[in-house]
């Protein structure tokens, strides 16, 4: 069974300092690699997808993927008050296979 | 370009009765899954539709089933509601292409409480 563990937090940096976010999986044939970012009460919203080692830069955000370490990562620079959120881990094979979640990373930025 | 929308977003219900959850994906999105979001239990899948067709299904009873329908909206049933089935119920779409930049944007979601 597909598993995708994530450091339940909570995490809490200052305002202006870098977040890190760490996320490994189980499944070695795990192709497509998403971060999303769900508020209290709300839905989970994509902030970045990944299909290839290396990082991937956009914004303030930069995920990177290592998939001999079977690792895969957000860094948000410049963290603000509004980041403040839980963050998901998801991962799948890929096309038609379904998303494993992890059980998220709680994020406090504090001003 | 309109997202993903669900109905109703907050529902009721008491144990043993059943209850049906709506979800109209983004236009030309062809795939709508579904997952159950608990405070313990995290995102669980429940089950995937693309084209009229089950494609995926977790690991939950068979008090939940789901139908797609030709213009790909879905919806989700589940019978004998118990206390357990409390949770937070999101749908997302996605257009259902057999390829690893296959993204799925979710709903808003339905809040259930079974007392």
């Amino acid at each position: 069974q597909k598993e995708v563990e994530q450091n339940s937090g909570p995490l809490s940096v200052p305002e202006g300092a870098i977040a890190s976010l760490n996320c490994t999986y189980s499944d070695r044939g795990s192709q497509s690699f998403f971060w999303y970012r769900q508020y209290s009460g709300k839905s989970p919203e994509l902030i970045m997808s990944i299909y290839s080692n290396g990082d991937k830069e956009d914004g303030r955000f930069t995920a990177q993927l290592n998939k001999a370490s079977q690792y895969v990562s957000l860094l948000i620079r410049d963290s603000q008050p509004s980041d403040s959120a839980t963050y998901l881990c998801a991962v799948t094979g890929g096309g038609s296979e379904k998303l494993v979640f992890g059980k998220g990373t709680k994020l406090t930025v504090n001003p | 370009k309109a997202g993903v929308t669900q109905t109703p977003r907050y529902l009721i219900k008491t144990r043993g009765q059943q209850v049906t959850l709506s979800c109209s994906p983004i236009s030309g999105h062809r795939s709508v899954s579904w997952y159950q979001q608990t405070p313990g239990q995290g995102l669980q899948f429940l089950f995937e539709y693309f084209s009229e067709t089950q494609r995926n299904k977790g690991n939950f009873p068979g008090r939940f089933s789901g139908r797609q329908f030709s213009n790909s909206r879905s919806e989700m049933n589940v019978s004998t509601l118990e206390l357990g089935d409390s949770a937070l119920y999101l749908c997302a779409s996605s257009l259902g292409l057999a390829e690893i930049t296959d993204t799925q944007y979710f709903g808003p979601g339905t809040r259930l409480t079974v007392l």
